[in-house]
């Protein structure tokens, strides 16, 4: 049961525009959720986080949307980079004493020059 | 501040035979957690030990084990190996294990079973 859903396996985008990447969860007991970027032959490194009590954070060129009646959140890059070429994870969490991440599968993003 | 690292990077094993990987994590990181990555699954939760105690575990099989030790260094074993375990086994380390405090990823081991 895939609680975390990354229903684009891959994205492709022209530098300078903007690369939207979405994840839909299933588990209402998530109330934290956060991006992960990967570049192959590494391991994964945060990007952003959000807070069910929010609905939108922003970092610089990464804003994060949380749209909890639909259970949806999106990452947006604006404007995207070449160097932004890598797989997004979306993963989750409940914060009640539960100390695992949930991730979907990724989202692979090429960012054209 | 040095990084998570993992060890062995690349690791080939036949079926039947056990294997055990290590992870370091970052001075003064008390939580690891493990993740096994898939190209069919993504990342998946092993399990996550805090002060030498497992805290949480996956759904994974008992064949799949780990420890914790006093330095906060942390091993993963996988016993009676099978084709399904060939997979990229990731660890990560943070303060306290909780989703608020950053984790921080390993590059990996990579494990093919043969």
């Amino acid at each position: 049961d895939q609680q975390v859903k990354q229903n684009s396996p891959s994205l492709s985008v022209q530098e300078g525009r903007i690369s939207i990447l979405n994840c839909d969860y299933t588990n209402s007991m998530f109330d934290y959720f956060l991006w992960y970027k990967k570049y192959p032959a590494e391991g994964p490194t945060f990007l952003i986080s959000i807070s069910s009590i929010k609905d939108k954070n922003e970092d610089g060129r990464f804003t994060v949307f949380l749209n909890k009646s639909a259970k949806h959140l999106s990452l947006h890059i604006v404007p995207s980079q070449p160097g932004d070429s890598a797989v997004y994870f979306c993963a989750a969490s409940a914060l009640s004493g539960n100390y695992k991440l949930t991730f979907g599968k990724g989202t692979l993003l090429t960012v054209n020059p | 501040k040095a990084g998570v690292t993992q060890t062995p990077r690349y690791l080939i094993k036949t079926r039947g035979q056990q294997v055990t990987l290590s992870c370091s994590p970052i001075s003064g990181h008390r939580s690891v957690s493990w993740y096994q990555q898939t190209p069919g699954q993504g990342l998946q939760f092993l399990f996550e030990y805090f002060s030498e105690t497992q805290r949480n575990k996956g759904n994974f099989p008992g064949r799949f084990s780990g420890r914790q030790f006093s330095n906060s260094r942390s091993e993963m074993n996988v016993s009676t190996l099978e084709l399904g375990d060939s997979a990229l086994y990731l660890c990560a380390s943070s303060f306290s294990g909780s989703a608020f405090n950053e984790q921080f990823f390993g590059p990996g081991t990579r494990l093919t079973v043969l």
